[in-house]
């Protein structure tokens, strides 16, 4: 079976840090998405991108986040300083462009900011 | 913008009854809609996929429907066996966009 790598699995980190989270989509999937998972608020999008190119990063704390897509194989979230807040489990998933069938989520990220 | 909301948030169930999770959205111009589960700690697996066109796709004791005009989908687990507890998430895809957008959830507890 096909599936979205993400690494690493578990991350614990000290405030101030930088953290960075990596995933790998299916191959051929075109459509790359980040979520943030917490007990509070649920799933949130943080970035998507299609192509490599982002199409809406709205749901990012710009100030602090960033997401990119060095090539197809690889997209990354940076977090800058990080912050006890930003505790959560991050997702990854992606799909072909018109979502047809559907989108493939990875394992996730656990994050812990102490 | 579409809002998605699932009731009941928890259930708890002897083993062997049959149930129904629902799922509700506010815009009815969708793609599709996808179930999801999901164990503790771990990430989200497919359950099934529906396309607005369609009205229902089974998979083994699943059976998933869409009413698009009322704005719900169903997932009806016949059967249910402990190894069915899990949270179940529902995710629509608005028509004109790209991103799936979650409902809270269903936490599912089976007893044997």
């Amino acid at each position: 079976d096909a599936r979205v790598t993400q690494t690493p699995r578990d991350k614990v980190t000290e405030m101030g840090q930088e953290v960075t989270m990596r995933c790998q989509p299916i191959l051929g999937h075109n459509t790359v998405f980040w979520y943030r998972q917490t007990m509070m608020q649920g799933l949130e999008l943080l970035a998507y991108f299609r192509n490599r190119a982002p199409l809406d990063d709205s749901g990012m704390p710009k100030d602090r986040f960033s997401a990119e897509m060095p090539d197809a194989t690889l997209a990354t979230l940076k977090i800058q300083p990080s912050e006890p807040r930003d505790s959560a489990v991050y997702f990854c998933a992606s799909g072909l462009e018109t979502g047809n069938y559907g989108y493939t989520f990875g394992s996730g990220t656990r994050l812990t900011v102490v | 913008k579409q809002e998605v909301t699932q009731i009941p948030a928890a259930l708890s169930v002897p083993e062997g009854e049959n149930l129904v999770l629902n799922c509700s959205f506010t815009d009815s111009a969708i793609y599709n809609l996808q179930w999801f589960r999901q164990d503790p700690g771990k990430g989200l697996t497919s359950l099934l996929l529906i396309q607005s066109s369609q009205r229902e796709q089974t998979s083994g004791r699943l059976n998933a429907s869409l009413d698009k005009s009322s704005g719900r989908s169903t997932l009806y687990i016949a059967a249910s066996q402990p190894g069915d507890s899990a949270t179940y998430l529902c995710a629509v895809l608005t028509s004109g966009t790209y991103k799936y957008i979650f409902g809270t959830g269903t936490r599912l507890k089976v007893l044997a």
